[in-house]
């Protein structure tokens, strides 16, 4: 079974705290990781792929097939980052459909 | 930046009554696909499309659910006869394939 779990439902940090945003899935094949950003009244946008190895806005996040982990991290959060954080999976290969996790709120304190 | 586009941002509709819910992906994607979220709960995944038939669908998109692209640019979910729990936030996206799909701003469907 396809399936992606978000542990926290609400993470909240001071302003140039560190972020670690918690994901955690499970597949019976090689899946790809997607995180997902929705800030407030917007729709979701793409953040990062893990099989780009990107940094953007200047989060990062690993796969670990091991723990089976992609968490997302950031080492000093900033107010912009507040938002919704959607952990997503699909098989390899063209055009699969994305399973997600129940996301996790993302709020920053100043 | 292309963007996914959907039409309207919010619908209310009584139940037993038909909807459609319009979308136009991204001019040169391939796949197509629709996802729902009720309130409170988890994005889920309703059917996928592609070369101009339905390449997976889930258990939610039963017989009252079909799609059509229409034209070249249109991509359609009709809900033939709505129930009160079909209300829900309705999200189009798009991909090339394998790189993650990009979302429209959603369609919020409200059955009374």
């Amino acid at each position: 079974a396809q399936r992606v779990t978000q542990p926290e439902k609400l993470l909240s940090v001071f302003k140039g705290a560190p972020v670690e945003l918690k994901c955690n899935y499970s597949y019976s094949g090689s899946p790809e990781l997607f995180w997902y950003v929705q800030y407030s009244r917007q729709r979701l946008q793409l953040l990062l792929r893990h099989i780009s190895r990107e940094s953007i806005k200047g989060f990062t996040a690993d796969l670990n097939k091991g723990e089976t982990s992609f968490h997302l991290k950031k080492p000093f959060a900033q107010e912009e980052d507040s938002a919704m954080y959607y952990c997503a999976l699909s098989g390899q290969g063209g055009g699969n459909k994305l399973v997600f996790g129940a996301g996790t709120i993302l709020r920053v304190k100043s | 930046e292309p963007e996914v586009t959907q039409t309207p941002s919010h619908q209310v509709t009584q139940m037993g009554q038909e909807v459609i819910l319009r979308c136009v992906p991204i001019s040169n994607h391939l796949y197509f696909y629709w996802y729902r979220q009720i309130l409170g709960q988890k994005v889920e995944f309703l059917v996928s499309f592609y070369n101009n038939e339905i390449s997976e669908k889930s258990e939610i998109f039963d017989d009252q659910f079909s799609v059509e692209r229409p034209d070249g640019s249109n991509f359609t979910l009709k809900i033939r006869s709505t129930k009160l729990e079909d209300s829900a936030m309705y999200f189009c996206a798009s991909s090339e394939g394998g790189v993650g799909a990009f979302f429209g701003q959603g369609t919020r469907l409200t059955v009374v």
